[in-house]
């Protein structure tokens, strides 16, 4: 079955770096995808990685995956106030690209 | 459109009625997806469109859901004969084409809450 999993919640400093984790179960995902929530707002994609890549760098984001642990990570390097948000990881299939989502983790960053 | 819109942005209900909810996607985009994120079940895949293909119904709940593409375009979500663990906020997405390269763009979702 499809499984997508990550940590509730969040703390971190202005100015320090911050790192969601996020683990997944089915090993046929083509894409993973991080996205972020603020309030009130619809879901916004951030950074996606394909499964053959180990590491993907996009200015404060760094997207690190380990394919054989399934394991995919977000990293804001100098995180700011404006980071604070719910973010999701979600794997995507090669077939209708249909995305399910992990649980979303809370990021609150304090000044 | 600059982006996609959902209307309404907020639905209350009375158990048993039906809801219709609308989605207008990015123009040019052929694929249409619909997702409901709710508290107990997090954010789940509903339902997508890609042009003029059948619908991937594999996520609808129960027959009580049904949605239709109207000339590759707009999206109208029906839930008949509403019930409270309805409550939720369905998202509707849209991207150029089912590719996994083609990101999907999300609406503000309409809030559905159900009494």
């Amino acid at each position: 079955g499809e499984d997508v999993e990550q940590s509730l919640f969040l703390s971190v400093r202005e100015g320090d770096s911050s790192v969601i984790n996020c683990t997944y179960t089915d090993s046929s995902s083509t894409y993973l995808y991080w996205y972020k929530q603020e309030p009130g707002a619809g879901l916004q994609l951030l950074t996606y990685i394909f499964s053959n890549m180990d590491m993907k760098q996009d200015q404060r984001l760094t997207v690190l995956l380990n394919k054989k642990d399934k394991h995919l990570s977000l990293r804001i390097a100098d995180t700011q106030t404006g980071d604070s948000a719910i973010y999701f990881c979600a794997e995507g299939k090669a077939a209708g690209n249909k995305l399910t989502f992990g649980g979303g983790t809370r990021v609150l960053v304090k000044p | 459109g600059a982006g996609v819109s959902q209307s309404p942005s907020n639905k209350v209900t009375e158990k048993g009625k039906d809801v219709e909810l609308r989605c207008d996607p990015i123009s040019g985009h052929t694929a249409l997806y619909w997702y409901r994120q709710s508290l107990g079940q997090g954010l789940e895949f509903l339902i997508y469109f890609q042009g003029n293909s059948a619908p991937d119904k594999s996520g609808l709940p129960s027959d009580r859901f049904s949605a239709e593409r109207t000339g590759g375009s707009v999206s109208t979500l029906t839930i008949q004969r509403t019930q409270q663990e309805d409550s939720a906020v369905y998202l509707c997405a849209s991207s150029r084409t089912v590719a996994s390269t083609d990101t999907q763009y999300f609406g503000p979702g309409t809030r559905l809450t159900v009494l």
